[in-house]
């Protein structure tokens, strides 16, 4: 099945521990995106990669840290776990064309509770 | 303060008695508007974009209109599994990347 998969589906951890979220699009694509959901279903951008520019939303926290060791994959390093990172987390990706038209598409998602 | 701001937060329906959603925005220099629909456990799925004031989309049940200041989400005589949320999000300037509304939560009953 062409998709966007992200592993784990769920992932329990206590404070301070360091934690990867892993993604990979089979859809050929060029982008790749990280979203955060917090708990009142808001989406909110964490980043967006493709092979020549990172950009990083200024929001984040620099413990978060995108990882993309070729253009199929985008994993999301987490340091130092906080109770406030608990939240779904979802990979997306799309192509030049997707980006213009909004036709992202998007994993299932990752639900990290941090303890 | 909201870009994109999203009404009702959630919304109960009886099949087959339709209504809208609505999706105001206060960006300037829209590129885009986009629609996302988001079932329990899933990511969001893309439904339409709508480019400037006047257009319209259809999918199946679904309609989305455009103005210069919102979007609407109709939905004609619903069922039971257009039950979701679903998600408003614009794109501006440079940038093509979505920015998000809260979502409205939409339950149909049968």
């Amino acid at each position: 099945d062409t998709a966007v998969s992200q592993t784990p589906k769920y992932l329990v951890t206590q404070m301070g521990n360091d934690k990867s979220i892993k993604c990979e699009q089979n859809l050929g694509h060029d982008t790749m995106y990280w979203y955060k959901q917090d708990s009142k279903k808001f989406l909110k951008i964490m980043f967006s990669y493709n092979n020549k520019e990172l950009i990083i939303n200024e929001t984040v926290p620099n413990r978060f840290s995108p990882k993309s060791p070729d253009k199929a994959h985008l994993n999301l390093h987490i340091n130092s776990l906080e109770l406030g990172d608990s939240a779904v987390y979802f990979c997306a990706s799309s192509d030049l064309e997707g980006r213009a038209s909004g036709g992202y598409t998007f994993g299932s998602g990752t639900r990290l509770t941090v303890v | 303060e909201d870009q994109v701001t999203q009404s009702p937060e959630a919304l109960r329906l009886q099949e087959g008695e339709s209504s809208s959603l609505n999706c105001s925005y206060t960006v300037s220099g829209l590129r885009g508007l986009f629609w996302y629909r988001q079932d329990p456990g899933k990511g969001p799925e893309f439904l339409f974009t709508l480019y400037s004031a006047g257009e319209e989309k259809e999918k199946e049940r679904l309609k989305a209109t455009l103005t210069k200041k919102e979007s609407f989400l109709h939905i004609t005589a619903p069922k039971p599994e257009d039950s979701a949320t679903y998600l408003c999000a614009v794109a501006t300037g440079g940038s093509y990347i979505p920015t998000f509304g809260r979502g409205t939560s939409l339950i149909v009953h049968p």
